[in-house]
């Protein structure tokens, strides 16, 4: 069983959706969690950071942590075209290096 | 600018002809580490280094050198490639190692 697991999708959602990307993980120490974006042809790039359990929202994105259940979610409040791309988690106990997710293609039709 | 550059950027060659993949950042991170990204499988380390002369293998790295002679440098070396390593090759560094990592932009590798 992977570390942390991620649906790959594709994940198709037609322009101001409400889209839900989601990872669940095994490792009980884990306590920083960050979504990572990649466009086609570059690198990943991070979006969100989140410390512990909790919320985080950053304009049209929310991110969400609950630990009790090893589970991470990433909200995008009306998606756009220029939100497709790949979408990879990453999360890591103090001291330790990230584990990564396998990403999730998202693709936003206009 | 802070930034992570890799080159080439696009390399293609034959079973076993060496080459090294060039990354520097100009951020004074400690850390510096090695991905490749193949279809399904994600992100997979292939070495990492925390510091100076400090290097050590990830989940990947057979088939792979390292090595970490001045903060901001950290070559990849295939020293004799084969067609399994057909990957796109990411470096990245952070501050610490649990730290985000700032990726560079890629290198897409094709070994015929």
């Amino acid at each position: 069983q992977k570390e942390v697991e991620q649906d790959p999708g594709p994940l198709s959602v037609p322009e101001g959706a409400i889209v839900s990307l989601n990872c669940t993980y095994s490792n009980s120490a884990f306590q920083y969690f960050m979504w990572y974006r990649q466009y086609s042809r570059k690198g990943p790039e991070l979006l969100m950071y989140t410390y512990s359990s909790g919320n985080k929202e950053d304009g049209r994105f929310t991110a969400q942590v609950d630990k009790s259940s090893k589970y991470i979610s990433l909200f995008i409040r009306d998606s756009q075209p220029s939100d497709s791309a790949t979408y990879l988690c990453a999360m890591s106990a103090y001291g330790n290096k990230l584990v990564f997710g396998a990403g999730t293609i998202l693709r936003v039709k206009s | 600018e802070a930034q992570v550059t890799q080159n080439p950027r696009y390399l293609i060659t034959v079973t076993g002809k060496k080459l090294t993949v060039t990354c520097s950042q100009n951020m004074n991170h400690e850390y510096m580490s090695w991905y490749r990204q193949d279809p399904g499988l994600g992100l997979r380390q292939i070495y990492y280094s925390m510091n100076v002369e400090a290097t050590d293998k990830g989940d990947v790295p057979e088939g792979y050198k390292v090595s970490r002679k001045e903060k901001r440098n950290f070559p990849l070396i295939l020293e004799s490639p084969s067609p399994n390593q057909t990957s796109l090759y990411f470096c990245a560094s952070s501050p610490l190692i649990a730290d985000t990592q700032y990726f560079g932009p890629g290198t897409r590798l094709t070994v015929l």
